[in-house]
């Protein structure tokens, strides 16, 4: 996972509080990535990134914010954190093409 | 949506011996990649097999690639117990600037 780090490891949030999961990349890849990954429904992408300040919404956007105004950040944010969002995230790099590089995940879970 | 399915979802085999993951999609693709995943940690990329190649080999690992039947098989040989993990196939479609979808992986237990 070099090169590719997601904080905080672990999250225990409240139900209704905002959030944000933070990814940071040295590559200088162009592309980033948000999945979670959930028991019975693999990885799903939340959002991604072709470059800063452009994101676009993946399969399961809604309740998810990302920003990335600096081309090795792309942080992630609950807006207002519900039970259904209890999950592991993982951010991803890449170039177009090429082999998806993963952080090591946040573990997050709403109560 | 899962674009790719892979089978078995478990396989338990005895050191040593060969695994043999499969892995179908269901829409035109650019790529096909391999991942590993251990328990708890995040996923390693294995490799990647462009739509027109048919094989590929790497180290232990070899993939190959069927775009008439839309699937892709991942074999490793002479399997040790650090193989034990789960083996994700993952598409990318389209322009390829949309991401990747993955199946629900595959888990391999290598026996001692």
């Amino acid at each position: 996972d070099a090169g590719i780090t997601q904080s905080p490891r672990y999250k225990i949030t409240e139900t209704g509080r905002q959030v944000t999961l933070m990814c940071h990349q040295t590559w200088s890849h162009s592309y980033m990535f948000w999945y979670r990954q959930d028991l019975g429904h693999g990885l799903r992408l939340i959002y991604y990134s072709a470059a800063a300040d452009i994101t676009d919404k993946g399969e399961v956007s809604d309740g998810y914010v990302v920003s990335r105004s600096k081309t090795e950040n792309f942080p992630l944010t609950l807006e207002s954190a519900t039970r259904s969002q209890t999950s592991v995230y993982f951010c991803a790099s890449s170039e177009l093409g090429d082999g998806y590089t993963f952080g090591s995940g946040t573990r997050l879970t709403v109560v | 949506s899962q674009q790719g399915e892979e089978d078995p979802q478990a396989l338990s085999i005895q050191e040593g011996e060969n695994a043999t993951m499969n892995c179908s999609y269901k829409t035109s693709i650019n790529n096909l990649q391999w991942y590993r995943q251990n328990s708890g940690r995040g996923l390693v990329h294995l490799i990647l097999i462009r739509s027109n190649e048919r094989e590929k080999h790497s180290g232990r690992l070899r993939v190959t690639l069927d775009t008439s039947k839309k699937s892709s098989s991942l074999l490793i040989t002479a399997s040790r117990a650090a193989d034990t993990a789960s083996y994700f196939c993952a598409t990318e479609a389209g322009g390829g600037a949309d991401g990747l979808t993955f199946g629900k992986g595959t888990h391999l237990i290598i026996q001692p």
